[in-house]
């Protein structure tokens, strides 16, 4: 399995300001997701970030207002931008890992964001 | 229409009751199939593939069916621990990638 960490876990943000979450892998992986829970809901992806190629971004979502960094196999960063409260949300980092005959998703244990 | 509906719930089952969730996906090129466990604030972790020949795992039993895009989820002797949020997940490929689509979830709750 899959250890992921997150940092912060959780944040209190001022409306207009930016928050970058940190995922850390403890192995080397080609894919990581990047996933958005709102109270209630379900999973949304946000992008798919690959190591060494742009993040592939899902419908909605735009580059600009989710900045994603993906520096080598084991990190990436993805950004909130000039936040408002709708961002207010759990973010959630994955990787998953080919077993014998499927793909095992690992999530990180999520970023709690508030924005005031 | 979402891409993966199931049926939110929540589900309040006495202990030892057996309860079963269901799950449609409306895109056909769908090509493996996931059930995942949420418990409340924290992140989910697979319950259990789903393969089209069905498969068990203990109290679990989980069911596909291609032709009809359903897949399902049986619990047996329902234990207080499984109170959670299931989720139905599918994976397609799109684009030269793949992506997995999160149903909305299903609330269960064990009653002691």
């Amino acid at each position: 399995s899959a250890v992921i960490s997150q940092k912060p876990s959780r944040d209190i943000c001022q409306r207009g300001t930016s928050l970058t979450i940190q995922c850390q892998v403890d192995s080397q992986v080609t894919m990581m997701f990047w996933y958005r829970q709102q109270p209630g809901q379900s999973l949304t992806l946000i992008a798919t970030a690959n190591q060494g190629s742009e993040a592939t971004y899902e419908s909605g979502f735009v580059i600009d207002k989710f900045p994603i960094s993906r520096p080598n196999l084991t990190f990436s960063t993805l950004t909130v931008s000039n936040m408002s409260p709708e961002d207010s949300s759990i973010y959630l980092c994955s990787v998953d890992y080919l077993r014998l005959d499927y793909n095992e998703q690992f999530f990180g244990p999520g970023t709690r964001l508030t924005v005031l | 229409r979402k891409e993966v509906e199931q049926d939110p719930g929540p589900f309040n089952v006495p202990e030892g009751a057996t309860v079963a969730f269901n799950c449609t996906y409306s895109n056909s090129a769908s090509q493996s199939f996931f059930w995942y466990r949420q418990d409340c604030r924290k992140e989910p972790k697979l319950l259990m593939s789903v393969y089209s020949s069905g498969n068990e795992d203990g109290r679990f039993t989980a069911q596909l069916n291609r032709a009809s895009q359903y897949i399902s989820l049986l619990i047996r002797d329902s234990k207080l621990s499984d109170s959670a949020t299931y989720l139905c997940v599918v994976n397609r490929y799109t684009s030269g990638t793949y992506k997995y689509i999160f149903g909305t979830g299903t609330r269960l709750k064990v009653l002691a």
